[in-house]
C-alpha cells in the first residue's frame, strides 16, 4: 500500500515567520511530487511541483525533495495569514499510476 | 484559458436513487481524475482516464463508474445512492496521463445524500 504520511497539525506559526510543511512517503519509485493548498470549502490548489532531488523555489514557496530520505517539504517565507488553509502532499511514481495524496497539513498563521 | 468546470456544484439525493455528475477539463488537456473528499478520509482517488480509455481505479465499488468522450469531457456516475456517499466530488485534468504531468482541480460537486 503505497502511503504519503503528513502531520495534521495544526501547525501555528506568527505572521512573518517561515513555516515547514513535511511530508514522508512510502513508495521508493515515486517520481513526481505536488503541493495543494486547500482553502475551507474550497478545492484544492496547485502551488508547487517538483520532480528532481534539492530545492525549487517560487515567490515565498520552496519546495525540497530527498529521495533518499523519502520525503518532500514545503516551505512557506514571510508567512501571511493568508496562507491559513490545508495543505496537501501528493507523489506519483513514473508510471500509469495515479497521485496519492496525503491528508494534509493545516496552517494557521497568526497575525 | 478556462480552467476545470465540473457540473451541478451541489446536490442533494436520496438513498437509493443514482447520480450523474460532470467534468471538462482544460482546454487541451486529455486526461481527467476523479477524487471523493469527506472529512474522515481525505482525498481518495476514483479512477482516471485518458483519451476515453480508463487508466486506472481506485478502491471503490461497482456503484461508482465512469466514462471519457472524445473530447475530454467526462462523467461519473454513482448508483444506488447510500448515506455515506455524502462527499465532495472532485475532477482534476491534466496534459496525459504519464507521471510528472499536474493536475488541476476543478471547484468539485458537493453530494448531499439523504
Amino acid at each position: 500500500q503505497k502511503e504519503v504520511e503528513q502531520n495534521s497539525g495544526p501547525l501555528s506559526v506568527p505572521e512573518g515567520a517561515i513555516a515547514s510543511l513535511n511530508c514522508t512517503y512510502s513508495d521508493r519509485g515515486s517520481q513526481s511530487f505536488f503541493w495543494y493548498r486547500q482553502y475551507s470549502g474550497k478545492s484544492p490548489e496547485l502551488i508547487m511541483f517538483i520532480y528532481s532531488n534539492g530545492d525549487k523555489e517560487d515567490g515565498r514557496f520552496t519546495a525540497q525533495l530527498n529521495k533518499a530520505s523519502q520525503y518532500v517539504s514545503l516551505l512557506i517565507r514571510d508567512s501571511q495569514p493568508s496562507d491559513s488553509a490545508t495543505y496537501l502532499c501528493a507523489v506519483r511514481n513514473s508510471g500509469n499510476t495515479p497521485l496519492v495524496f496525503g491528508k494534509g497539513t493545516r496552517l494557521s498563521v497568526i497575525a | 484559458k478556462a480552467g476545470v468546470t465540473q457540473t451541478p456544484r451541489y446536490l442533494i439525493k436520496t438513498r437509493g436513487q443514482q447520480v450523474t455528475l460532470s467534468c471538462s477539463p482544460i482546454s487541451g488537456h486529455r486526461s481527467v481524475s476523479w477524487y471523493q473528499q469527506t472529512p474522515g478520509q481525505g482525498l481518495q482517488f476514483l479512477f482516471e482516464y485518458f483519451s476515453e480509455t480508463q487508466r486506472n481505479k481506485g478502491n471503490f465499488p461497482g456503484r461508482f463508474s465512469g466514462r471519457q468522450f472524445s473530447n475530454s469531457r467526462s462523467e461519473m456516475n454513482v448508483s444506488t445512492l447510500e448515506l455515506g456517499d455524502s462527499a465532495l466530488y472532485l475532477c482534476a485534468s491534466s496534459l496525459g496521463a504519464s507521471g510528472g504531468h499536474e493536475q488541476y482541480f476543478g471547484p468539485g460537486t458537493r453530494l448531499t445524500v439523504t
